[in-house]
C-alpha cells in the first residue's frame, strides 16, 4: 500500500534554514503536501504542490519535487523560533475516495 | 466561523466501555475522515466517507465503527473500548473529488484515554 516516510527530528539555529525531507510510494499521488500542527492543535495546511511541478515557492516556503525519487522536500527560509512545530508529508492518490496519507512527522525544534 | 468541532475534546474510559466521538463541520464539505494520531507514526486513517450515507475502510478501521446520518456530522464509535485505542482522534473534511485540491480542514482533536 502507500507509504510516506520522514525523519522525526529535526534541529535549527534560529535564522539558517531548514530542510524537511519526505518519500513516498503511489506513483498516482496527484498532490502533495506539507500539513503543520502546532502543540495542542490539530493540522493546518502549509502548502502543496501539484505532481506535475517540480517546485513551488511561497514566500519562506520552496516545495521541491523529484516524482522520479518521489522524494518532496520542504525548505524555510530564515527560519524563526514560531516555526517550531511537527511537519507532516503528505500525498493524495487518485482513486479510492482520494484518501491521503500522511508521514510520521518531523518535530522542527529552532534554537534562539 | 466554526469549521471543524470535535467532541468531546477529553475522554477517559475503561476498558470494555462504549464511547462516540462527534464531528461537525459547516463548510458543506462532501468528504470526511477519522485519523489516529500515535507518537512516532503520524496520522493514520480509520474511516472515511464520501458522502451523506456512505463509509469505508481506511488503514486501521479494526475496532471501530462511523456513521454518516447527515452531511455535516460525522460519528466514530467504539463499542468496547481497549488500551491500544489510547490515542489522540482528529476529524478532519474536504470538499474531495477529482480536480480539486484536496486540503483537509482538521477538528482540534479529542484525546483518549483507556485504563
Amino acid at each position: 500500500g502507500e507509504d510516506v516516510e520522514q525523519s522525526l527530528f529535526l534541529s535549527v539555529r534560529e535564522g539558517d534554514s531548514s530542510v524537511i525531507n519526505c518519500t513516498y510510494t503511489d506513483s498516482s499521488s496527484t498532490y502533495l503536501y506539507w500539513y503543520k500542527q502546532e502543540p495542542g492543535a490539530g493540522l493546518q495546511l502549509l502548502t502543496y504542490i501539484f505532481s506535475n511541478m517540480d517546485m513551488k515557492q511561497d514566500q519562506r516556503l520552496t516545495v521541491l519535487l523529484n516524482k522520479k525519487d518521489k522524494h518532496l522536500s520542504l525548505r524555510i527560509a530564515d527560519t524563526q523560533t514560531g516555526d517550531s512545530a511537527i511537519y507532516f508529508c503528505a500525498e493524495r492518490g487518485n482513486t479510492g475516495g482520494f484518501k491521503t496519507i500522511f508521514g510520521a512527522g518531523t518535530r522542527l525544534f529552532v534554537k534562539a | 466561523n466554526a469549521g471543524v468541532t470535535q467532541t468531546p475534546k477529553f475522554r477517559v474510559l475503561k476498558t470494555g466501555q462504549s464511547m462516540t466521538l462527534l464531528c461537525a463541520q459547516d463548510m458543506n464539505h462532501e468528504y470526511m475522515y477519522w485519523y489516529r494520531q500515535d507518537p512516532g507514526m503520524g496520522l493514520r486513517l480509520i474511516h472515511y466517507s464520501v458522502g451523506e450515507g456512505t463509509t469505508a475502510k481506511g488503514e486501521v478501521p479494526d475496532g471501530y465503527n462511523v456513521s454518516r446520518l447527515k452531511k455535516q456530522n460525522f460519528l466514530l464509535g467504539l463499542e468496547s473500548a481497549a488500551p491500544s485505542q489510547t490515542s489522540v482522534y482528529f476529524c478532519a473534511s474536504s470538499y474531495g473529488g477529482a480536480g480539486l485540491t484536496g486540503e483537509l480542514f482538521f477538528g482540534e482533536g479529542s484525546r483518549l484515554t483507556v485504563l
